[in-house]
């Protein structure tokens, strides 16, 4: 099964919003509330941002969001930060029954 | 506070097998399904396998199916990924990750990762 997609890169500027996209289909992303973000730096574990589509973890900090619409989820950054520049994951939940969980190929936040 | 330390990874020969060690700390380990994902060099993350928090469920990716075992050990806190037959596109990163629970499949915590590099 092919992983979500997502766009390979995106940017912004400090201060500004930015949203990346993650495409699944019926069987994941479009069939199930579980889609979670991960951030990850480089050469650092993931973090979990985003649970269960639009719940934050304690200590995430209330500028990252996410939603759904059908076979797509979107995580945004508003008020973007220096920090902030890292790769970001989405990952859901799939009824295939040769996985559990489907990451996407990755999204590299650049903050201009 | 919770800890996850992964160990076993290094060099070894492509067809030779590695046994990964997951050591959990901080919280309830028999409360917790643990998972373990990858990382092959400059790419995404690829999730490998689960085991619930009993042992009475796990599962691989149909990608290591056949080849990689997943167990775990509750009198040392520690869960195990026995990869044999390796092959040189299962050199990665490898984390385990404690699920956050409710049967949503994903990972709250997550350990600092081990590298397994096979060589042809």
């Amino acid at each position: 099964q092919s992983a979500l997609t997502q766009p390979a890169s995106v940017s912004g500027s400090p201060g500004q919003s930015i949203t990346i996209s993650c495409t699944g289909t019926s069987s994941d992303v479009g069939d199930y509330n579980y889609v979670s973000w991960y951030q990850q730096h480089p050469g650092k574990a993931p973090k979990l941002m985003i649970y269960e589509v639009y719940n934050r973890p304690s200590g995430v900090s209330n500028r990252f969001s996410g939603s759904k619409s059908g076979n797509t989820a979107s995580l945004t950054i508003s008020g973007l930060q220096a920090e902030d520049e890292a790769a970001y994951y989405c990952s859901s939940y799939t009824r295939t029954i040769s996985l559990h969980v489907l990451f996407g190929g990755g999204t590299k936040l650049t903050v201009l | 506070q919770v800890q996850l330390v992964e160990s076993g990874g290094g060099v070894v020969q492509s067809g030779r097998s590695l046994r990964l060690s997951c050591a959990a700390s901080g919280f309830t380990f028999s409360s917790y399904t643990i998972h373990w994902v990858r990382q092959a060099p400059g790419k995404g993350l690829e999730w490998v396998a689960l085991i619930w928090h009993d042992g009475s469920y796990k599962y691989c990716a149909d990608s290591v199916q056949g080849r990689f075992t997943i167990s775990r050990d509750p009198s040392k806190n520690t869960v195990y990924l026995q990869m044999n037959s390796l092959r040189a596109e299962d050199t990665a990163v490898y984390y385990c990750a404690r699920d956050r629970g409710g049967g949503t499949f994903d990972s709250d915590y997550w350990g600092q990762g081990t590298l397994v590099t096979v060589s042809s």
